[in-house]
Formats: structure tokens, sequence, C-alpha cells
């Protein structure tokens, strides 16, 4: 059984880092085909793809937030990390973690286990 | 910027039919675009219903499909159900690793 939990603080101030914590069982991410991405949905709006790491530790980020974006895992803890520096209040969303299945033949993947995901706000 | 298209709403009858769609604000969707669709209902995470096209996730019903109609992604409901009333939204891979959501469709069965 697939499960996965996103921790991190709920309240962060403008231009602050935030660090968001994917704990996650069921599966390991050093099995090959296998990976963990970070999607966000503001309050009322769509989701949108943040970041994704994979089993050989290959990372792909959103083009339009690669600047602020890190994504690591540590396999021994079975957790991925998302950190996003310069924090605005636009960046105030529910953030989600996933399990990623990849498909060899054409690089691509989807989304098939989810968090309940945790919702940060930013605010002065 | 490429944009992932989807209507903003619809509407459906109970034991109805529905077809939403995801397109591309420049281009047509193909399979090569491996389009995906997610459920989500208000405040729960996403559930995911299909992959790489038409392919139904474990334990989604086979009244959920998807195809490729025209140049556009498409999620079809058979039989739509009170509990169907949701936001739906599709994911269109761009290559390179990069995927791209939808702004959601939002379902009322009514």
């Amino acid at each position: 059984q697939i499960t996965l939990k996103e921790s991190g603080p709920t309240l962060v101030k403008p231009t602050q880092t935030l660090t968001l914590t994917c704990t996650f069982s069921g599966f390991s991410l050093s099995t090959s085909g296998v990976g963990v991405g970070w999607i966000r949905q503001p309050p009322g709006k769509a989701l949108e793809w943040l970041a994704l790491i994979y089993w050989d530790d290959d990372k792909r980020y959103s083009p339009s937030l690669k600047s602020r974006l890190t994504i690591t895992k540590d396999t021994s803890k079975n957790q991925v990390v998302l950190t996003m520096t310069n924090m605005d209040p636009v960046d105030t969303a529910t953030y989600y973690c996933a399990h990623i299945t990849y498909y060899y033949a054409s690089g691509s993947y989807y989304f098939d286990y989810w968090g309940q995901g945790t919702l940060v706000t930013v605010s002065s | 910027q490429t944009v992932v298209t989807q209507e903003p709403s619809f509407s459906v009858s109970p034991g109805g039919t529905v077809t939403l769609t995801c397109g591309l604000s420049s281009g047509s969707v193909s399979p090569s675009y491996y389009p995906s669709w997610y459920q989500q209902t208000p405040g729960q995470a996403p559930r995911t219903l299909i992959y790489s096209t038409n392919t139904r996730s474990s334990g989604v019903p086979d009244r959920f499909s998807g195809s490729i109609l025209g140049n556009k992604a498409a999620l079809t409901i058979t039989g739509a159900q009170a509990d169907d009333e949701s936001d739906y939204y599709c994911v269109l891979y761009m290559g390179s690793g990069i995927s791209v959501f939808g702004g959601g469709t939002k379902l009322t069965v009514l």
C-alpha cells in the first residue's frame, strides 16, 4: 500500500524559504521507474506541477519556477524535500506530493498516488 | 508558453453522458502527450482516473474512459452519477520531464 504525506510550516513570511517534506511508504525511491513529484493548488484555483525527482536522482522543474525550486531525496528515510525560495503571498497554496510511475519508452509519466496535501500560507 | 485548455464548467443530468476535453492553446493533442485525467472533490486530494490517453487507473469504474477526439484529449463519463460532481483536471506531458495541468473543469450533475 503506497501512502505519501506532506509536512512543513503552515505559515511563512514573504521572502522566506519554504521547506516541505514528503514522507512516503509502500515503495522505494531507489527502485527503477519510480519518482516523486510536487504539485500545488492555490485556494480556488487549478493544480500546478512544480517539480519531480526520479529514482536515479534526475530532477525536473517547472520552467516558470525553476530558479526558486530545489528538490532532493533521502532514500534511506523515504523522504523527498522541496525548497522554494523568496516566498510571496501568491505562493499561498495547498502543496501535494505524488508517486510517479515512469515509462522508459517515452520518458513520460503520470501521478498515481497522492498525499493529502498541506496548506501553506504566505503572510507577514 | 503552452497553455492547456479545458472547459471551465460543464453540467450533465444523472444517467447522462458527458465528454470533457483537454486542448492546447497552440497545436493539437496527440497520444504522444500521454494525457492523464484526475478527479478532485472539494477539500480532497486529486484521484487518478486515466493515464496514457485511455488506461484506467486501478479501481476506476469503466464508465470513465479516455480518448483523443479530433485535436483534443477527452474524458467521457457514461451514466453520470451524483458523486461524479467534481473538478476534473487533465495533464499533458510536454517532454523533457515537464508536465502541464489544465485549468480544470467543474462538473455539475443535476
